[in-house]
């Protein structure tokens, strides 16, 4: 099993809807979780930090669920501009260099 | 604040030939990395550094060397390039506590290696 899966998409969605995406790993003792943003030809970016239970930031909420070992990324109301792909991070030791990078799932959000 | 900025942003090399690719931050972050990414593929760790004067290697160090010149500036040689290393590199800092905050990352160097 892969450290950090993510779902394979992509999404296409149209503007407005409500689209979630999910992300598992493998290490039970992951302390630090992570949901960045990449946009074609472009540096990933950090969207949000999870620690706890949950995250929220306007549109976008995380959540976290330690027992099946799963993080979501929740975006509301789709923008144009959210068309980009999406890339989970976990830090399964809470410091140095372990910061594992899902494959990410793309998605376009379509007019 | 610049962030995390890189020098080049594109290069062409011949097999064979070097180069250093240059990263510097201003956030007084104490970590570093350098990253590699192909298409398709995610982000592959190169060469980390967790504070001025120490490096250690990641996944896919091989055919690469880093130097951690103090704490904003961490640069990437490559001392007889292949076409396998033809990717874009990203640097990135993070600040290390309790729990690690995430990483910013530079705007990437494109690298083709003929």
């Amino acid at each position: 099993r892969k450290e950090v899966e993510q779902d394979p998409g992509p999404f296409n969605v149209p503007e407005g809807a409500t689209v979630a995406f999910n992300c598992t790993y493998s290490n039970s003792a992951s302390q630090s979780f992570f949901w960045y943003r990449q946009d074609c030809r472009k540096e990933p970016k950090l969207l949000m930090s999870v620690y706890s239970s949950g995250n929220e930031d306007g549109r976008f909420t995380a959540q976290l669920n330690r027992a099946s070992q799963y993080i979501s990324l929740l975006i509301r109301d789709s923008k144009l501009s959210d068309s980009a792909t999406y890339l989970c991070v976990v830090n399964p030791w809470g410091y140095g260099q372990n910061f594992v990078f899902g494959p990410g799932t793309r998605l376009s959000v379509l007019p | 604040n610049a962030g995390v900025t890189q020098t080049p942003k594109f290069q062409v090399l011949k097999t064979g030939q070097s180069m250093t690719l240059q990263c510097a931050q201003d956030m007084n972050h104490n970590s570093m990395y350098w990253y590699r990414q192909d298409p398709g593929m995610g982000l592959r760790l190169i060469y980390y550094s967790a504070s001025e004067g120490t490096t250690d290697k990641g996944e896919v160090p091989n055919g690469y060397n880093v130097s951690r010149l103090n704490k904003r500036e961490f640069s990437l040689r490559l001392e007889s390039a292949a076409p396998s290393q033809t990717s874009v590199y990203f640097c990135a800092s993070s600040e290390e506590g309790v729990l690690p905050s995430g990483q910013y990352f530079g705007p990437g160097t494109r690298l083709t290696v003929l």
